[in-house]
């Protein structure tokens, strides 16, 4: 069984700090994408990478995959209020099922 | 319009019961999903069709049937629920299988399902 472990599980800052949640495994994924959800929806695609090493930027949020492709990392530069959230990342192997990982509970105090 | 809907939202029923919940997408998509999250909110594939036919089964009770009318819509029956069935039920869908970049799996807003 592939399983993505998530770290931290629950992360709660002040707005304007910066902070950084990963994504780790045992296994080798294809490609790698991270979601945020919010409180009564469903996960939003954030990003997804596909090269080990691959650094990706979304505005404020940087997203890179490791070198192995085993691991990923999601930096917020000065949260917001706006980026409170669930934050899911999944690992994809080709035409096979997305597994998601354990998630990571992020609430931005004003 | 919304890409992925699904009816209902929410669900309180008692235990033994049978309840479904529907799904529809408006993308041309060939692909379609059905995901549980638990209430860590954990998320796990059960099902995928892609145009109508069946790809992925993941270890889910036989309880659990979905059926797909057709590639845009892909609903799910519970018979005789049970207390552990009570989570969020996902339907999704995207252009066609696998996993790769540029194939976004666009997720419903969910169906609270609670079972008393």
């Amino acid at each position: 069984t592939q399983l993505l472990e998530q770290s931290p599980q629950f992360l709660s800052i002040q707005e304007g700090e910066n902070l950084t949640v990963y994504c780790n495994s045992s296994s080798v994924f294809s490609s790698l994408q991270w979601y945020r959800q919010e409180p009564g929806e469903g996960p939003v695609l954030l990003v997804t990478v596909v090269t080990g090493g691959e650094v990706k930027k979304l505005k404020r949020l940087t997203f890179q995959f490791g070198d192995a492709r085993k691991d990923s990392s999601l930096h917020i530069t000065a949260a917001q209020t706006g980026d409170t959230g669930l934050y899911l990342c999944a690992g994809g192997h080709g035409n096979e099922k997305l597994t998601f990982g354990t998630g990571t509970r992020l609430t931005i105090i004003p | 319009d919304t890409a992925v809907s699904q009816t209902p939202k929410y669900l309180v029923t008692q235990m033994g019961n049978d309840k479904s919940i529907k799904c529809e997408q408006n993308l041309g998509h060939d692909t379609m999903y059905w995901y549980k999250q638990d209430s860590k909110k954990f998320l796990k594939i059960m099902f995928s069709y892609n145009n109508k036919e069946l790809i992925i089964n993941e270890t889910v009770p036989n309880r659990f049937s979905p059926k797909s009318p057709d590639k845009a819509h892909l609903n799910l029956h519970i018979n005789s629920l049970e207390l552990g069935d009570s989570a969020v039920y996902f339907c999704a869908s995207s252009r066609r299988q696998g996993t790769g970049s540029g194939n976004t799996i666009y997720f419903g807003e969910g169906s609270w399902l609670t079972v008393v």
